[in-house]
This record gives C-alpha cells, sequence and structure tokens, in this order.
C-alpha cells in the first residue's frame, strides 16, 4: 500500500532564507507524485507535479522538487522564502492505476521577518 | 476560484443527526472525489465517482455515503453524527478516473461542527 511521510510537521524560517520541506513516499510500483499548498481557510491548490520525464520540476512562484528514486524522495526547496509563502505543504502519491491521491499528514512552513 | 464549488462552506449541527454535503466538479470534469480532513488523521480520502458510478473506496464509514448524479454533481452523506465526525470535507475533481497521473482540483472545503 502507498503512504507518504512528510518528517516535518513544523518548519519556521526566516524570510529569504532557504528551505527544504522533505517528503518520503513508500510503493511498489512507478507513482506520479505532488506538492500541494493550502493557505489559512482556503482549500488546496497545486503546487508541483512529478509525473515522468525530468526528475527535476519547478513551480512558477520559485519552488522545486527532485523526484528520487533509488531513496523514494521528493522534496520541495525554495532558496529564497517571502512572507507570503507561510502556508501548510501537502506531499500527495498515487499509483499509476489509480486516480486518488494519498496525502501526508502536511508541513506547516511559517516565514517570519 | 479553482471551479470546483463546494456548499455549504459551514455547518454546525448536533450529535445524531444526518448532513449532505454538495459538490460542482469542475466544467469537463467527469471524476469527483471526496477528502476528510481532520487535526488527528490528516487528509484521508473518502470515496471516487467517475461519471456516476463509484470507482475506488478509501477510509469512509458504514454511516457515510456518497452518489454522483447524471449532471455530475456529487453530494456526501453523513448520518448519526458524531463528535469524532468535525472535520473540513474537501471535494476534488478531475478529467479522467483511473491514471495516477490525473490531477485533481479541489473545491474550498465544507467545514463540519457537530456539537
Amino acid at each position: 500500500a502507498q503512504s507518504v511521510t512528510q518528517l516535518d510537521s513544523q518548519v519556521p524560517v526566516f524570510e529569504e532564507a532557504p528551505v527544504e520541506l522533505r517528503c518520503n513516499y513508500s510503493s511498489s510500483v512507478s507513482v506520479y507524485l505532488f506538492w500541494y499548498v493550502q493557505y489559512p481557510n482556503q482549500g488546496l491548490q497545486l503546487l508541483l507535479k512529478y509525473l515522468s520525464g525530468s526528475t527535476l520540476v519547478e513551480s512558477i512562484n520559485g519552488f522545486e522538487a527532485e523526484f528520487n528514486k533509488s531513496q523514494t524522495s521528493f522534496h520541495l526547496r525554495k532558496p529564497s522564502v517571502h512572507i507570503s509563502d507561510t502556508a501548510e505543504y501537502f506531499c500527495a502519491v498515487s499509483e499509476g492505476s489509480q486516480g486518488n491521491l494519498i496525502f501526508g499528514k502536511g508541513t506547516k512552513l511559517s516565514v517570519k521577518p | 476560484d479553482s471551479g470546483v464549488t463546494q456548499t455549504p462552506k459551514h455547518l454546525i449541527t448536533a450529535t445524531g443527526q444526518r448532513v449532505t454535503l454538495r459538490c460542482s466538479p469542475r466544467s469537463g470534469d467527469l471524476s469527483v472525489y471526496w477528502y476528510q480532513q481532520s487535526l488527528d488523521q490528516g487528509l484521508q480520502f473518502l470515496i471516487q465517482y467517475y461519471n456516476g458510478e463509484e470507482r475506488a473506496k478509501g477510509n469512509i464509514l458504514e454511516r457515510f455515503s456518497a452518489q454522483q448524479f447524471p449532471d455530475l454533481h456529487s453530494e456526501l452523506n453523513l448520518s448519526s453524527l458524531e463528535l469524532g465526525d468535525s472535520a473540513l470535507y474537501f471535494c476534488a475533481s478531475s478529467v479522467g478516473h483511473g491514471s495516477g497521473a490525473n490531477v485533481l482540483t479541489f473545491g474550498a472545503g465544507s467545514r463540519l461542527t457537530v456539537l
């Protein structure tokens, strides 16, 4: 069965500092990987996805994630965070034959001035 | 606006009662998914429908049921409510069903409080 582990429940960081949110998954078959972001009192929004091809994927607001098959990881990184990046970030996985997503428990990113 | 519409946004009810949450998928999407988000369990997949048919089932309680109608909107029925059912319920939609490459678009959620 698939599962997703987000190793940090909370990550506090100062503005303009780099950040890495860690995500590991377990699956016996090929997977598709996603990061979603949830701002306070809002629904989930897709941040970026890995479906196939290049293992490094980027979002439009400066986040990137790298699919590492050998380490079964899909860590999210940003070289310089802004106050507006404060949100909860969810890593998710789906297997090739299924449409539903299995989510990790989320990481709350708190960016301080 | 994601294009996925959920009503009501907030709902307060008492234990033992029954409620219905409604979801209209994004235009063109045929699949609807229901998720429950609570502080202790995180985001849990409940159930998926594709073009009116049930496609996948997750951790959905027997007290809960769902359906997708011919116009593709979906309803999640929660009955014999307990305090522990208090949560945020999300609906998501996607174009297809069986491929893990489908991208899910989420609604803003319905917050249920059971007193």
